[in-house]
């Protein structure tokens, strides 16, 4: 079975400053590892997502990830971020076995609160 | 917009009913799956289908099932319903039914369970 944590449930932040949303997975095999974003009301939108190779991950709204696998770390960072940046963030995991189908594993969310 | 569509937007209903959610996928994407959305439960997968069966199962409850039909839309069923059950339900939809496809996501079911 596969876990996520995601350590903080808000972080606030001002306008143009950088951000580090955390996640944390525990798995007891491989897994593929996704970021997706809600904005209010609603569905969820795929970010970014590591399947292999280099373990930094560009995405979309200039948002990047780094798979570290001695940590089981998957953080999510922006530079400098935009009010409209204000959502919720997931977290997910799903194994590599599973070729012929599909389980996300979610982490709670991070609610990113950005403010002027 | 993501190209999957979710109806009903809302749906209000009395413990002990039954109701049955909707789901149309993207054009030409073959899987569909279902997830409740709680606050205390947060997002978890329910079922997967692919191509009209079944592929994989998460924490779906007896009394909760699904389909998916040769059109390729698929419909959550849920009966004797629950307070526990108001929830957000989303579909979302991929091409492929490996876990590397990119899944789309609808906007959403908001059940309550009065």
């Amino acid at each position: 079975a596969q876990s996520v944590t995601q350590l903080d449930s808000q972080v606030p932040v001002f306008e143009e400053a950088p951000v580090e949303l955390r996640c944390n997975y525990s798995s007891s095999v491989s897994v593929y590892l996704f970021w997706y974003v809600q904005y209010p009301n609603q569905g969820l939108q795929l970010l970014l997502k590591y399947l292999s190779g280099s373990t930094l991950v560009k995405g979309i709204n200039g948002f990047e990830a780094e798979f570290n696998k001695s940590q089981t770390s998957f953080h999510l960072r922006k530079p400098s971020v935009h009010i409209s940046d204000t959502a919720e963030y997931f977290c997910a995991v799903s194994p590599t076995v599973n070729s012929g189908y599909s389980t996300l594993t979610f982490g709670k969310g991070t609610m990113l609160l950005v403010s002027p | 917009d993501s190209g999957v569509t979710q109806t009903p937007k809302h749906l209000i209903t009395a413990t002990g009913q039954r109701v049955t959610l909707r789901c149309s996928p993207r054009s030409g994407d073959l899987s569909v799956y279902w997830y409740q959305q709680s606050l205390d439960q947060g997002l978890q997968f329910l079922i997967q289908y692919y191509n009209g069966e079944e592929r994989a199962k998460g924490n779906i409850l007896e009394r909760f099932s699904a389909q998916q039909f040769p059109d390729l839309h698929s419909e959550l069923n849920l009966s004797s319903l629950e307070l526990g059950d108001s929830a957000l339900y989303f579909c979302a939809s991929s091409a492929g039914q490996s876990s590397y496809n990119e899944q789309f996501f609808g906007p959403g079911t908001r059940l309550t369970v009065l």
